[in-house]
């Protein structure tokens, strides 16, 4: 089972570059999220979404977009990197019903110089 | 607000000794709680939950039990082992909107 895949796994940008992080999930999640986790520190929620169509900002949502045109599929896009951006992304969904668990991507270790 | 609040760390331990991860909540409503546990780069996998208070997670040894009297969800391992080496995260989920709210993590170190 693929569970929650992120791609890619590693990327540097120049400050000012604009990139999108991928993410899929194939098991029919209703609920998908974004966090950034900075170095030593907890996990921060930058945009999450509820369904196809909704999305909601999180904590930390300033300089990222996002869009669910699919239930399978939430992309972040980062616009204009700056260093303050420099962070290990993680994709993660969840049902709505069941177990409540939430499944993680890998992460993308994403630096800006 | 709602909130989490683990114990700092780091936590440096010996191999087989007796572990505590401390953690406590703030929520209005009645949360479910989980641990999850993060190995050197890696994602985030979950260790184990409790839905309702008096129940107890366990999984690999680990073990936690959801006291509502005193908000808490520690976690206990009896003897620790040095491939439970990783980061645990505290969490809490609010059904009445389901967002995970998350503790900063405690980063433990088991020493051979």
């Amino acid at each position: 089972n693929a569970g929650v895949t992120q791609t890619p796994k590693f990327r540097i940008l120049k400050i000012g570059q604009s990139m999108t992080l991928q993410c899929t999930q194939d098991m029919n999640h209703n609920y998908m999220y974004w966090y950034r986790q900075d170095p030593g520190m907890g996990l921060k929620l930058i945009y999450y979404s509820v369904g196809a169509g909704i999305t909601d900002k999180g904590e930390v949502p300033n300089g990222y977009n996002v869009s669910r045109s699919t239930t399978e599929d939430f992309p972040l896009r980062l616009e204009l990197a700056a260093p303050s951006q420099t962070s290990v992304y993680f994709c993660a969904s969840s049902s709505r019903q069941g177990d409540l668990e939430a499944f993680f991507g890998q992460g993308t270790r994403l630096t800006v110089v | 607000g709602d909130s989490v609040t683990q114990m700092e760390g780091p936590v440096t331990l010996s191999e087989e000794a007796f572990l505590t991860i401390n953690c406590t909540y703030t929520a209005t409503g009645y949360p479910s709680l989980f641990w999850y546990v993060q190995y050197p780069g890696e994602g985030l996998q979950l260790l184990l939950k409790a839905t309702k208070a008096d129940d107890k997670g366990s999984n690999k040894g680990f073990e936690a039990t959801y006291r509502k009297e005193t908000t808490s969800f520690h976690l206990e391992k009896g003897s620790v082992q040095v491939s439970d080496s990783a980061v645990y995260f505290c969490a809490l989920l609010m059904d009445s909107n389901y967002q995970l709210i998350w503790g900063a993590g405690t980063k433990l170190i088991i020493k051979p």
